[in-house]
């Protein structure tokens, strides 16, 4: 059964540096999202991306933040100069044409210190 | 915009018994409604969703939920709870961007 893969699994970064989650959707999806979750609290929607360009941010989404899908196969989100309360995780979800389910994948841990 | 509420945060049930995890739902339009679970250091996995149709919608692992509109409820549930169900239940809600409830733990005692 097709998955959400994501890299790294955790990362831990000094404050102030940059981040690149990767996550590689399912292969015939075509709507990508990323979430996040900060430890004890509920998953929060960031992002959501369709045909090559930010379709709806949330407010979380600010311009630390960015997404890339860089090629066929990969989708990446990018914090520019983390903070402490970036430590969180993060879930890439995709969306196949026509469906209404997002399949998940199984997140990245960030901690920053 | 769109809410949902999981007014427990915890849910204790003896093994063998029916198990139910509510939630409540605040949207325009016609809901898409959906529950996930989510384990100890993993993802979010898909239990079921209801888009439209039988209010009764059944899901993975004898999982099942009752859309109620009047209620603006989808409350899960199972008949007969074993332990390996012990998790963190999400609900949401939404069509291309969710809006999740804050989780409820469900513990299912042997």
């Amino acid at each position: 059964e097709p998955e959400v893969t994501q890299t790294p699994s955790h990362q831990v970064t000094q404050m102030g540096q940059e981040v690149i989650l990767r996550c590689v959707p399912i292969s015939n999806h075509l709507y990508f999202y990323w979430y996040r979750q900060i430890l004890g609290q509920k998953v929060e929607f960031l992002v959501s991306f369709y045909n090559n360009e930010i379709s709806e941010k949330s407010e979380i989404f600010d311009d630390q933040f960015s997404v890339e899908r860089p090629d066929g196969s990969n989708f990446t989100l990018k914090i520019r100069s983390t903070k402490l309360e970036d430590s969180a995780m993060y879930f890439c979800a995709s969306l196949g044409q026509g469906k209404e389910t997002q399949y998940f994948g199984p997140g990245t841990r960030l901690l920053v210190l | 915009a769109q809410s949902v509420a999981q007014p427990e945060d915890q849910v204790n049930v003896a093994e063998g018994n029916p198990l139910t995890v509510k939630c409540t739902y605040s949207v325009s339009g016609n809901p898409y409604l959906f529950w996930y679970v989510q384990y100890p250091n993993r993802g979010l996995q898909f239990l079921l969703k209801y888009i439209t149709g039988d209010n009764l919608v059944k899901g993975s692992y004898g999982f099942e939920a009752e859309f109620n509109k009047s209620q603006t409820s989808f409350h899960l549930k199972k008949p007969s709870a074993l332990v390996s169900d012990s998790a963190l239940y999400f609900c949401g809600a939404g069509s291309y961007q969710l809006t999740f409830g804050k989780g409820t733990k469900l513990s299912v005692i042997p």
